[in-house]
């Protein structure tokens, strides 16, 4: 069965400073690995989208790692901001793209 | 968001009645999703669409019916509602390169 589980749940942090978030998958085949932000109340909004030939993807602040060899990856997050407060959500994609297997989530929120 | 919404926004109803959710893109589109999100799971698929009057079933299908009968919309329909049915439903569409954006959700309560 295809799982996406991602660690921590949640997670309290100090604005300015850093943090990873991990998510380790058993999704086959593989076609992509997607990273999204889910503010309270909207739906989730892509963060990264990376191939089984890439490593490390950025966006601003946010840095997703992948390494497919041991089905793994990470989004770092540098010197956070209270508007990074959200659940993140790890997705996995296979059948070309068009079946997601989605994780739970790691709800994090940025505090003063 | 990005040119897709979801009409309602919120809706209580009542156990036994028939609810529909609609989700309506203005940027054409091919393919359509409507998932739902509860605590402690992951978003699962409840059916798609590849095209006007093309669907097919998703993971948590049983008691979910849809219908495209134009490319910009999407409906959901809960034939007879449950208390199991209550949950934020999202619609996304799928664009080019494989990327999805999904609308801002419908929180449903059925009581």
């Amino acid at each position: 069965k295809n799982q996406v589980e991602q660690s921590p749940q949640s997670l309290i942090i100090l604005e300015g400073k850093n943090c990873t978030l991990q998510c380790n998958y058993t999704v086959s085949p593989f076609s992509n690995l997607r990273w999204y932000k889910q503010d309270t109340g909207r739906g989730p909004v892509s963060l990264t989208i990376m191939t089984f030939s890439e490593n490390t993807k950025s966006n601003g602040r946010y840095t997703a790692t992948l390494d497919a060899d041991t089905k793994q990856s990470s989004l770092h997050i540098t010197a956070s901001q209270l508007s990074d407060s959200a659940s993140y959500i790890c997705v996995v994609s296979t059948g070309g793209g068009n079946k997601l297997t989605f994780g739970t989530g790691t709800q994090l929120k940025v505090e003063l | 968001d990005a040119g897709i919404t979801q009409s309602p926004r919120h809706k209580v109803t009542e156990t036994g009645t028939p609810v529909t959710l609609r989700c309506h893109q203005t940027e054409n589109h091919r393919y359509m999703y409507w998932y739902r999100q509860d605590p402690g799971h992951g978003l699962r698929l409840i059916h798609y669409s590849y095209g006007v009057k093309d669907t097919d079933k998703g993971e948590v299908s049983d008691g979910y019916s849809v219908s495209r009968s134009k490319t910009e919309d999407f409906l959901l329909t809960l034939e007879s509602a449950t208390s199991s049915q209550t949950s934020v439903y999202f619609c996304a569409i799928r664009r080019g390169q494989g990327g999805y954006t999904f609308g801002s959700g419908t929180r449903l309560t059925v009581v």
